[in-house]
């Protein structure tokens, strides 16, 4: 079946640095990404859509400038917290759509700590 | 109010129980989905329905699109089965974003 890789697993930072997630589609082409970000007991908000090539489309109220998304290839998308402080600290996790038959595959997400 | 809502929030069941769990939506859909939360965060995808009935082992997956409804079946459920439960619909209008329900917390003690 469809695996989406997503590193690391959980990351601590200091404020100020900006960390990168990775997310990988394994064993198909990811024609889109979703990052969403969870706090504690609720459930997924979509942070941005990002389509192969394409610049991402970002959901009212998430700073496109701190949340760097890049998409450069069909299997890659990358999420960069710019700049992190204490209130980024959350559980990040992606999703990617390839073959529309098959829905949505997600990533292990990453738990992210900013200290 | 929230166009995708779960019910029961939280569940607690014995072994071997029956649970279901119940998702109502508002908005047209194209497709609905319910994925698995385990504690540790990665989410799986038991289901993906636009009619009818899934089943996969133990789990059952109905959707009645007029009533705007889909229930998740759990039969003789095991301490393994729990996670958090979430119902999340594709909407007709935009074909990719899911709107995702608030999760229903499943504990099963032996």
């Amino acid at each position: 079946g469809a695996v989406v890789s997503q590193h690391p697993s959980w990351v601590i930072c200091k404020s100020g640095t900006s960390v990168k997630i990775e997310c990988r589609s394994l064993d198909f082409q990811a024609t889109t990404m979703f990052w969403y970000r969870q706090f504690p007991k609720q459930s997924l908000m979509l942070m941005a859509t990002s389509n192969e090539g394409s610049k991402a489309t970002y959901e009212q109220g998430v700073e496109k400038d701190k949340f760097l998304i890049n998409h450069a290839s069909l299997t890659l998308s990358t999420l960069t917290v710019t700049s992190a402080h204490p209130e980024d600290s959350s559980f990040y996790i992606c999703s990617a759509v390839g073959d529309r038959l098959y829905g949505y595959t997600f990533g292990s997400g990453t738990r992210l700590t900013v200290v | 109010k929230n166009e995708v809502e779960q019910s029961p929030q939280n569940l607690t069941a014995q072994e071997g129980e029956f649970i279901t769990i119940n998702c109502s939506y508002s908005v047209g859909i194209s497709a609905l989905h319910w994925l698995q939360q385990h504690p540790g965060g990665g989410i799986v995808s038991l289901f993906m329905l636009s009619s009818g009935k899934k089943k996969h082992g133990r789990l059952i997956a109905t959707i009645n699109i007029q009533e705007k409804h889909s229930s998740l079946h759990i039969t003789a459920s095991h301490p393994r089965d729990s996670a958090v439960y979430i119902c999340a619909v594709r909407s007709s209008y935009n074909t990719d974003k899911l709107i995702f329900g608030t999760g229903t917390r499943l504990q099963v003690f032996p």
